[in-house]
Formats: C-alpha cells, sequence, structure tokens
C-alpha cells in the first residue's frame, strides 16, 4: 500500500519551461513532506521540504506547495534547466514517534535543450 | 568530508550465494538507514539505526536479510541465501538525529544482481 503516490512515472520539459511535478498522500498523520533530487549512478540529495503549518516553500528555482485538504503536494521548478534531469522523490513524514521517512516511487523528469 | 561510502558498487552473484554491503556514515551523523530501490516499489526503509541501537527493522523482507553497526561509523547489510528478487539498489544514508529538517545523506549506492 503506497502511502505516498507519484503517479506519473516521467516528464519532459522544454528548457526555460515550468516543470511541475505532483505528489499525492493517503496518511493524515503525515505533517513534513520532502523532495529528493537523483541522478543516475548517484544517491538521492535533499532538495526541498515544507511542514504542514505552510502551504509554500520557496527555495530559488524551486518552489513546493501543500495541499492539505487534498492531500496534495507539488515541486514547480521555473525555469527548468537542462541539469534539472533526474528523478524527483516526494517524501513525507509524521512528526511524532522517529519521524520516519516514506519516500514515493519518483518521476522522471527530461528537460529538453 | 567524503560522504557516505558504499561498497562495493556493484555486485553480481549466483543465487544461494551470500552477499554482503558495506556502509561508511559520516563522522558526526548517528542515524544509519538501510534502503532497497526497484522500479515497482521505489525507495523502501529496510533499517533504521539510532547510535548504534536498530530502532525500526519492519521492512527488512525476510530473516535472509540482517544488518549489523558494530561501531559509530561502520554498518554492513548481509543477505544469505541471495536470491533474484533480491536484485535492486540498495542505498545506506546517515543523517544527525532523525534527519527530517535538513534531509538525509546517502551514499551511491549498490547495484546488486543475483542471477
Amino acid at each position: 500500500d503506497q502511502q505516498v503516490k507519484q503517479n506519473s512515472p516521467s516528464l519532459s520539459v522544454q528548457e526555460g519551461r515550468i516543470s511541475i511535478l505532483n505528489c499525492d498522500y493517503t496518511n493524515s498523520m503525515f505533517d513534513y513532506f520532502l523532495w529528493y533530487k537523483k541522478y543516475p549512478a548517484e544517491g538521492p540529495t535533499f532538495l526541498i521540504s515544507i511542514s504542514s503549518i505552510k502551504d509554500k516553500n520557496e527555495d530559488g528555482r524551486f518552489t513546493v506547495f501543500l495541499n492539505k485538504s487534498a492531500k496534495h503536494l507539488s515541486l514547480h521548478i521555473v525555469p527548468s534547466q537542462p541539469g534539472d534531469s533526474a528523478v524527483y522523490f516526494c517524501a513525507a513524514v509524521t512528526t511524532g514517534g522517529y519521524q520516519k521517512v516514506t519516500f514515493g516511487i519518483g518521476t522522471k523528469l527530461q528537460v529538453i535543450p | 568530508d567524503a560522504g557516505v561510502i558504499q561498497s562495493p558498487r556493484h555486485e553480481v552473484t549466483e543465487m544461494g550465494q551470500e552477499v554482503t554491503l558495506r556502509c561508511k556514515l559520516i563522522s558526526g551523523h548517528n542515524s544509519l538507514f538501510w534502503y532497497r530501490q526497484t522500479m515497482m516499489r521505489g525507495l523502501e526503509l529496510l533499517i533504521y539505526f539510532n547510535n548504534n541501537v536498530p530502532i525500526d527493522d519492519s521492512g527488512m523482507p525476510e530473516d535472509r536479510f540482517s544488518a549489523k553497526m558494530p561501531n559509530a561509523s561502520f554498518s554492513t547489510l548481509k543477505i544469505q541465501p541471495s536470491e533474484p528478487r533480491d536484485s535492486a539498489v540498495y542505498f545506506c544514508a546517515s543523517s544527525v538525529g532523525t534527519g527530517l529538517f535538513y534531509g538525509y545523506t546517502f551514499g551511491s549506492g549498490t547495484r546488486l544482481t543475483v542471477v
């Protein structure tokens, strides 16, 4: 049972345009969310996070939006660059307890020059 | 700092053989996580150690899998006997505490192929 769902396995975007990666979750106890980025033959690297007390967090070209009522979050990359081509993992945490991180299966983003 | 170091990078073994994956944590990190990545299930947590003590091993598939942390900087994941369905990329990650606000630091992974 996937508690964190990334329903789009892949996405192609032209360089300079906006990339929108989506993530849905089913566990209402999740209250902290993270995005990781992974290049081939490397481990995932932390990208950006958001607490459930916020609905938006921005870091340079990357913005994460959270819609708690819909149990949905999205990562926006503007403008997209070829170096952004990677697999993006959505992850969710319940901050009570030991804060286990649950990952989605990832979305492969290709930014076309 | 060299980051989280995993070895080997690639491992090909025959079904039934023992496989040992190794991980060296970043100095000062006290939490260690072993993950398995597959196309169907993404990144699955296998086991979590904090201060060398296993906290959550509910993700370990079965008794064929075992993990140890003999000291604060090193961990092993052993599969015995290995089966073709164990083929995946295995990552270890470390953090200070739970790594919630600063994320985990992942190693580059070990790609395991069991034939």
